[in-house]
């Protein structure tokens, strides 16, 4: 079964610190990954997908990057983090079908002080 | 228009109780439909696809209504383990990525 390994579970950083959060993928080969951002009390946006090695697609203009150095490998990356890029950050996979169901990881708990 | 809107609840049932949220979607183009359920601080977790014909699982019910374009999630006699968020998530044709709901709170009580 797929199973996607994220961390770190939760994160303190300073305002204009930078940011790393990676997701690794088993299980599957050749998955479409997502980072997902959820805000307190708020739904889940989608920030960026990836269909393969060095392909990115951006959902929304904002101060983070997405990388897919492998391809079971997805970072999410920030220069210099803002308070408003607090919230809980989900990695998510589809398998090649793309039937639309999700496996997700844990999730990171992102708060910018 | 949001593509897609829930009530964000919270909805108040006692146990036993039946209980029904509705979610609806603006791009009639949307291909898939999927109840997920999301503990608090935890991933999203698929609970059931949504059929065109209405399908079951168990106490849960799922129905498409394309005319109207929304879809339901019937829960009958709730459980206090029920309690959740319920997010209405589809798919468009043509796109790879899944649009989710902002959700629905689900408290069961005692």
């Amino acid at each position: 079964s797929q199973t996607i390994h994220q961390w770190p579970a939760t994160l303190v950083q300073p305002v204009g610190s930078p940011l790393s959060l990676e997701c690794t993928v088993e299980g599957t080969s050749n998955p479409n990954l997502y980072w997902y951002r959820q805000a307190a009390g708020r739904g889940l946006q989608l920030l960026f997908y990836s269909v393969g090695i060095g392909q990115i697609s951006s959902e929304v203009p904002q101060n983070l990057s997405a990388s897919r150095p492998q391809d079971r490998q997805f970072i999410l990356s920030s220069k210099k983090l803002l308070l408003s890029d607090s919230g809980f950050y989900l990695c998510a996979g589809t398998r090649e079908d793309l039937t639309g169901k999700l496996f997700f990881g844990s999730g990171t708990q992102l708060s910018v002080l | 228009r949001k593509e897609v809107e829930q009530d964000p609840g919270p909805f108040n049932v006692p146990e036993g109780a039946t209980v029904a949220f509705n979610c609806t979607y603006s791009n009639s183009a949307s291909q898939s439909f999927f109840w997920y359920r999301q503990d608090c601080r935890k991933e999203p977790k698929l609970l059931m696809s949504v059929y065109s014909s209405g399908n079951e699982d168990g106490r849960f019910t799922a129905q498409l209504n394309r005319a109207s374009q929304y879809i339901s999630l019937l829960i009958r006699d709730s459980k206090l383990s029920d309690s959740a968020t319920y997010l209405c998530v589809l798919r468009d044709t043509g796109r790879r990525a899944l649009t989710f709901g902002s959700g629905t709170r689900l408290q069961v009580q005692p």
